[in-house]
């Protein structure tokens, strides 16, 4: 069965402190990786898609990478308007997206 | 641009009643999806259709139903709510078939509480 892990539920950071998230999955054939971000009360905004291990994607403090069995997500040197929840998500060998359960992610002034 | 509009907002049932969720979409997309979100479940693919005329099961489909008559319209019908479904659910469109090499765009959420 096609299952996504994310890890930690929740995690809290002093700005500026950078980390990472991670997500790890079991699928059968991965077609692509999905992160995206949800601020409360609203949809998810995409963020990027990884296709295939060692791939690795940018947009401003986050950077996305993937090997075989995870996803990392890394912040560097964190804003308070990162703070949101982070949602990985997976598609495997057919149409479905699968979810993960997400990260909270709050960053302290 | 409108994207993706989901209405209601907000909702309250009586256990038994049904209603349907509705959700368009302005940008052409033929995958259209509908999640539900829980404390500490994420969001759980109910249906999905790759265009109009297909529909198919997510991974908790039992008490909904979804029709796609349309390219622009993926309602979501609750056929006798029950206090499980209380939730906040979510509709999602993609450019490409499946969501693969393009993202999920997602409407702001319906708010949906069974008593």
């Amino acid at each position: 069965e096609d299952q996504v892990t994310q890890s930690p539920e929740a995690l809290r950071l002093q700005e500026g402190e950078s980390s990472s998230l991670n997500c790890s999955y079991t699928v059968s054939g991965l077609r692509g990786l999905f992160w995206y971000r949800q601020d409360p009360g609203k949809g998810p905004e995409f963020l990027f898609t990884l296709y295939s291990a060692g791939e690795e994607k940018e947009k401003e403090r986050l950077k996305a990478t993937l090997t075989k069995k995870e996803s990392f997500l890394h912040i560097t040197a964190p804003k308070p308007e990162d703070s949101a929840t982070y949602l990985c998500a997976v598609q495997a060998l057919g149409t479905k997206i699968i979810f993960g359960s997400g990260t909270r992610l709050s960053i302290r002034p | 641009n409108a994207g993706v509009t989901q209405t209601p907002k907000f909702q309250v049932l009586k256990t038994g009643q049904s209603m349907t969720l509705q959700c368009a979409q302005d940008m052409n997309h033929e995958y259209m999806s509908w999640y539900r979100q829980d404390p500490g479940m994420g969001l759980r693919l109910i249906h999905y259709s790759v265009g109009a005329g297909i529909t198919d099961q997510g991974e908790v489909p039992n008490g909904y139903n979804v029709s796609r008559s349309t390219t622009e319209d993926f309602p979501l019908r609750l056929l006798s709510a029950a206090p499980s479904q209380t939730s906040v659910y979510f509709c999602a469109s993609s450019p490409r078939q499946g969501g693969v090499g393009g993202e999920l765009f997602f409407g702001e959420g319906s708010r949906l509480t069974v008593l």
